[in-house]
């Protein structure tokens, strides 16, 4: 079964620590796209990446929050000096051609959650 | 900028009855996709059906189906004979140039 990949699925983390949330795209996807959904709320986006690239990172905060898409391996999501609000669920998406502009499909991993103490 | 509104914070529905979530959008670009996803408690987020701008007919994929009215922005989706598996958030979703998702409909079938 070839789809979207994340881990961890479930991460704990101390305020002032760093969270590394990983996203391995479906087979034959070159586009990734982080989400984020706080409780009882629908995604935000947060960033679009391709291969070494960053596309559009409207949706991400300005500090703290970073993401890259290296040639090899998967996407990483990384959030430094996390803090309580941080505190949701991280999904990623792929799709096989850009969604800008376009109607492709994104196909959604399993989501990591993020619980900072 | 784009927008998606699902009034229907909650629904409930009958075991084998027919339900309609409904979905408004509003955006000024001509070339747009909408999408559903469902989202059960294991929080998984499942795409379920889409529906192009320019598409002539309106999207089915088995027991759902996709009630597009282009002129009143309306994309509501059509689930046919509920089944207890079918209780879970439902999004919809806009996209052209990155992708807004509603507030979500929790939809709860009755056995």
């Amino acid at each position: 079964n070839a789809g979207v990949m994340q881990n961890p699925r479930h991460l704990v983390r101390r305020r002032g620590q760093e969270a590394r949330l990983r996203c391995s795209p479906m087979k034959g996807h070159s586009h990734v796209y982080w989400y984020r959904q706080l409780p009882e709320e629908g995604l935000k986006f947060m960033v679009y990446l391709q291969k070494e690239n960053i596309i559009d990172e409207s949706g991400m905060p300005k500090e703290r929050f970073s993401a890259e898409f290296p040639k090899e391996g998967p996407s990483i999501l990384r959030i430094q000096q996390v803090v309580r609000g941080d505190s949701a669920a991280y999904f990623c998406a792929s799709s096989r051609r850009s969604t800008k502009g376009r109607t492709d499909t994104q196909y959604f991993g399993p989501g990591t959650r993020l619980t900072v103490l | 900028a784009q927008k998606i509104t699902q009034t229907q914070p909650g629904m409930f529905v009958q075991e084998k009855e027919a339900v309609t979530l409904d979905c408004t959008y509003d955006t000024s670009d001509p070339s747009y996709g909408l999408f559903w996803y469902k989202q059960p408690s294991s929080g998984e987020m499942i795409f379920l059906i889409y529906q192009g701008s320019y598409d002539q007919q309106n999207a089915t994929e088995g027991r759902y189906s996709l009630n597009f009215q282009k002129a009143r922005k309306s994309a509501n989706l059509v689930i046919s004979a509920s089944q207890l598996g079918d209780s879970a958030m439902y999004f919809c979703a806009i996209n052209n140039n990155d992708m807004r998702f509603g507030a979500g409909t929790r939809l709860t079938v009755k056995p």
